[in-house]
């Protein structure tokens, strides 16, 4: 058990709707990731917060945007869905700084979005 | 080229043979190596955590990286069903940076 949990788990919106994904992750863990996952492919880093302060960015628009709260929980939110922003959206949690050997990333089980 | 090249499979075997799945890279700034499985609607799982080259074993899996071929591997021996599921290796040039993950190699175990 990661201790990871995501919300909700399924969700289906139109194109040109917005969108909130939720993430809780355990106590003490400062950082938290994102990542997208298309059917079929790897996951893709979407960004990272480290202590509610983001701290890289991966290769997404700017209507891919998040927060991070003191109590652990964190936001994925996509504005104007399109119909590639399908796929598994899934958060990641370590207790360090990123994902060091000591205390790498652990996964929660995604969020399956639909968009038609 | 990608920069994390993996076959997607899928690979099925039998109850108790030995599984080789491997990954290529071509960045060789790349120092930590990681395999994750996954299981159908499920998240992944971290398998193994590697730095730089050399093997590392844990029960029976073992993780080979070979930085001079930009070549990782991990071995299951005594597969069993319950290996069945997908693989993912994934690599980052630091332990701050974000991991470049393969496309997953689908394994199917048949008792």
């Amino acid at each position: 058990e990661t201790g990871v949990t995501q919300s909700p788990t399924h969700l289906i919106k139109t194109r040109g709707q917005q969108v909130t994904l939720r993430c809780s992750s355990q106590s003490g863990h400062n950082t938290v990731s994102w990542y997208q996952q298309a059917l079929g492919q790897g996951p893709q880093f979407i960004f990272q917060y480290y202590r509610e302060e983001e701290n890289g960015r991966g290769n997404f628009p700017p209507r891919f945007s998040g927060l991070q709260f003191p109590n652990y929980s964190s936001e994925l939110n996509v504005n104007a869905l399109e119909l590639d922003d399908s796929a598994l959206y899934l958060c990641a949690s370590s207790s360090g700084q990123g994902n060091s050997y000591n205390s790498p990333l652990h996964f929660g089980n995604g969020t399956r979005l639909t968009v038609t | 080229q990608k920069e994390v090249e993996q076959d997607p499979g899928p690979l099925s075997v039998p109850e108790g043979a030995i599984v080789s799945l491997n990954c290529t890279y071509s960045n060789s700034a790349f120092q930590y190596f990681m395999w994750y499985r996954q299981y159908s609607r499920k998240g992944p799982e971290l398998l193994m955590y590697t730095y730089s080259s050399g093997n590392k074993e844990d029960g029976r899996f073992t993780a080979q990286v070979d930085k001079s071929s930009k070549y990782i591997s991990l071995f299951i021996r005594d597969s069993q069903p319950s290996d069945s599921a997908t693989y993912l290796c994934a690599m980052s040039f630091s332990g701050n940076t974000p991991l470049v993950f393969g496309k997953g190699t689908r394994l199917s175990v048949i008792a």
